[in-house]
């Protein structure tokens, strides 16, 4: 089945800094979705991008589908960012997310 | 008030019990899902529905089975459950024209 791989696997940033996620994907997908989960446990969508680049105020997203990867950008950050970021896509193999075993960021007051 | 409800938030219970797990939507989705999450590890599907009479394994489903009794509500039930099934549940559903899915704030559950 596809492999999903995400980069790195923990992060530690200053407030204020800038950061770059990474989910690496061995096949060709049909979705992909970001998810933030916070401290409390809250799965939370970031972003549905299949393809193509999106941006929501401080956060954005590229997916390269033909290079089979996909980058998510947080500029500014702030201690609310803290938590594990999710990659999951869906191959074209007929329906099965998977994700990856995720980003786990801390960021420092 | 929260789109995808899931009940009960927390569960201690113990070896050999049968315990249902319920999922409650509001978002008017006919596709709805549950995952497992262990920790320090991404989710894992269970199974998935795409509309009430269609009702699909995933990628665990092994000691699990599920009901979609309506179309906002998909429960999962462990007919016997076992300690390695202490885990995080979450529900999620999607639209039918998408696969972006949308997760309730999840059920804890411990078998002791």
């Amino acid at each position: 089945g596809i492999q999903v791989e995400q980069s790195p696997p923990d992060l530690i940033l200053q407030e204020g800094a800038n950061s770059t996620l990474r989910c690496n994907f061995s096949d060709s997908v049909n979705n992909l979705q970001w998810f933030h989960q916070n401290p409390w446990g809250q799965l939370i969508n970031l972003f549905y991008i299949p393809s193509g680049t999106k941006q929501n105020g401080r956060l954005s997203a590229t997916t390269v589908a033909t290079e089979r990867y996909s980058l998510l950008y947080i500029s500014s950050s702030q201690t609310t960012d803290s938590g594990v970021y999710f990659c999951a896509v869906d191959g074209t193999g007929g329906f099965k997310t998977i994700f990856g075993a995720g980003t786990r960021l801390f960021v420092k007051a | 008030d929260a789109d995808v409800t899931q009940t009960p938030r927390n569960r201690i219970t113990k070896t050999g019990k049968r315990i249902m797990l319920e999922c409650s939507q509001t978002k008017g989705h006919d596709r709805m899902y549950w995952y497992r999450q262990d920790p320090g590890l991404g989710l894992r599907l269970i199974y998935y529905s795409f509309d009430v009479k269609d009702i699909n394994k995933g990628e665990i489903s092994d000691g699990y089975s599920v009901s979609r009794q309506a179309q906002a509500k998909f429960s999962l039930s462990l007919e016997s459950a076992i300690p390695n099934q202490t885990a995080l549940y979450f529900c999620a559903t999607s639209p039918g024209y998408s696969y972006e899915q949308y997760f309730g704030p999840g059920t804890r559950l411990t078998v002791t």
